[in-house]
């Protein structure tokens, strides 16, 4: 079946580095959206990219879905205590429209 | 306020004991989900519905049952046969659209002793 994979698994920051997460999908996407979930919360909509090549910015983040729809990245400019959590990109799955979720990369930022 | 609301947020039960969490909504969402995530782990989909009295398995539908017989609600029955229950579950909904976000409840953290 459609799988979604992220990488890092994990990484770790200095508070004030960037930090980039990638997603890759075994097959072409419809869209594909973020999300972020803090620690001991849930997942939180962040944005859905639809169009090949689009590129999305919210403040400090910037979210690019890939010319051939995918992969998609997530960088983050000058991480901050606040944005330490998991990021996963979900995608929607073939002619169902169940959710999947990618394998997610958790963020940790030292202050 | 429109929401997503689980209930309990944690549960505590014995081995061998069927379990059901509920999952209420008021978004007026046709599709509801179900997920399990493990400690460190990602969300795995156990069961999904796209409208009322019908749904489908996901990816580790085993040892869960679920029912749809209203729009606004999903719960989910964690049965005896599940061989590693204890988790955080999370139900969540959207649209009945490819380009809808999805809603998600706080969670229910299960622990079977």
């Amino acid at each position: 079946g459609q799988q979604v994979m992220q990488i890092p698994q994990y990484q770790h920051v200095q508070e004030g580095e960037d930090f980039t997460t990638y997603c890759n999908s075994s097959t072409t996407l419809s869209n594909i959206q973020w999300y972020k979930q803090r620690p001991g919360g849930h997942p939180v909509f962040l944005i859905q990219l639809v169009k090949s090549g689009e590129v999305k910015k919210q403040k400090r983040l910037t979210f690019q879905f890939g010319e051939a729809k995918k992969n998609s990245s997530l960088h983050i400019t000058a991480t901050q205590t606040t944005d330490v959590g998991t990021y996963f990109c979900v995608a929607y799955g073939g002619a169902t429209n169940k959710l999947i979720f990618g394998t997610g990369t958790l963020l940790a930022v030292q202050p | 306020d429109g929401g997503i609301t689980q209930s309990p947020k944690y549960l505590f039960r014995k081995e061998g004991q069927n379990v059901t969490l509920s999952c209420e909504q008021n978004l007026n969402h046709d599709a509801m989900y179900w997920y399990r995530q493990d400690p460190g782990q990602g969300l795995r989909l156990i069961y999904y519905s796209q409208i009322v009295n019908d749904f489908q398995k996901g990816d580790i539908a085993e040892g869960y049952s679920v029912s749809r017989e209203k729009k606004e609600s999903f719960p989910l029955t964690v049965t005896s046969a599940q061989k590693n229950p204890t988790a955080f579950y999370l139900c969540a909904s959207s649209i009945r659209d490819r380009e809808s976000e999805a809603f998600f409840g706080q969670g229910t953290r299960l622990t079977v002793v």
